[in-house]
């Protein structure tokens, strides 16, 4: 256990339609990462959260967005879902932003596009 | 293009059993190179963490070295488990502000009994 928590775990939705994932770092960490894998694509970096403010933006859509809370919570937005969206999104955290931090991920969300 | 490419794509290998994985990068500029292990469905558990100046860094029955020069790193697990097998995913971060982090394909390993 990386106590990093994700919720939801699982998530089934529409084409066009909107969800929110959200992810608690653990305790003490001030950065949030969130990647995308997909079975084709492989991991990906999306954006990165450090304390509050947006530090690093990687492969992530306009239609998706993330926000970092003064709790330190993270969620991501997923808007005008598409087919392609399926997969699993994680979350990871770390102490900092530096660049030798070890980032401990959590557990994912499946998210299932029909 | 900031590129991270493993070999071999998957491996099979008898409990007990040593093996070696490859990763080569053109990232630019580098920062750091790690090593994730990843079980099927679950997050990615970092193995080691390699700046520019370190060659070999080991974590238990695993090793991982960094060739700087020729941009290759290498994994090498030794008397391998049942518990090895996962996908194990080399990932180098760039030197800028963003410090973003380019993620190889993975090498998917399975340890037989």
């Amino acid at each position: 256990d990386s106590g990093v928590t994700q919720t939801p775990k699982h998530l089934i939705t529409a084409t066009g339609q909107r969800v929110t994932l959200r992810c608690s770092p653990r305790s003490g960490d001030l950065s949030v990462y969130w990647y995308q894998q997909s079975l084709d694509q492989g991991l990906q970096f999306l954006i990165h959260y450090y304390n509050g403010e947006e530090r690093a933006k990687g492969n992530i859509l306009e239609r998706f967005s993330a926000q970092q809370f003064p709790d330190l919570h993270s969620e991501l937005n997923l808007s005008s879902l598409e087919l392609g969206d399926s997969a699993l999104y994680f979350c990871a955290s770390s102490v900092g932003g530096g660049h030798t931090d070890t980032q401990y991920f959590g557990p994912g969300t499946r998210l299932t596009v029909l | 293009k900031n590129q991270v490419e493993q070999s071999p794509q998957s491996l099979i290998i008898l409990e007990g059993k040593n093996c070696t994985l490859q990763c080569n990068y053109t990232v630019s500029p580098f920062s750091n190179l790690r090593w994730y292990k990843q079980d099927t469905g679950r997050g990615p558990v970092s193995l080691t963490i390699m700046t520019f100046s370190e060659n070999t860094k080991s974590n238990g029955r695993y090793t991982a070295t960094l060739d700087a020069d020729t941009k290759q790193s290498s994994l090498h697990i030794t008397a391998s488990q049942l518990s090895d097998s996962a996908s194990y995913i080399c990932v180098v971060k760039e030197y800028n502000q963003g410090g973003k982090l380019i993620f190889g394909q993975g090498t998917e390993l399975s340890v037989k009994p």
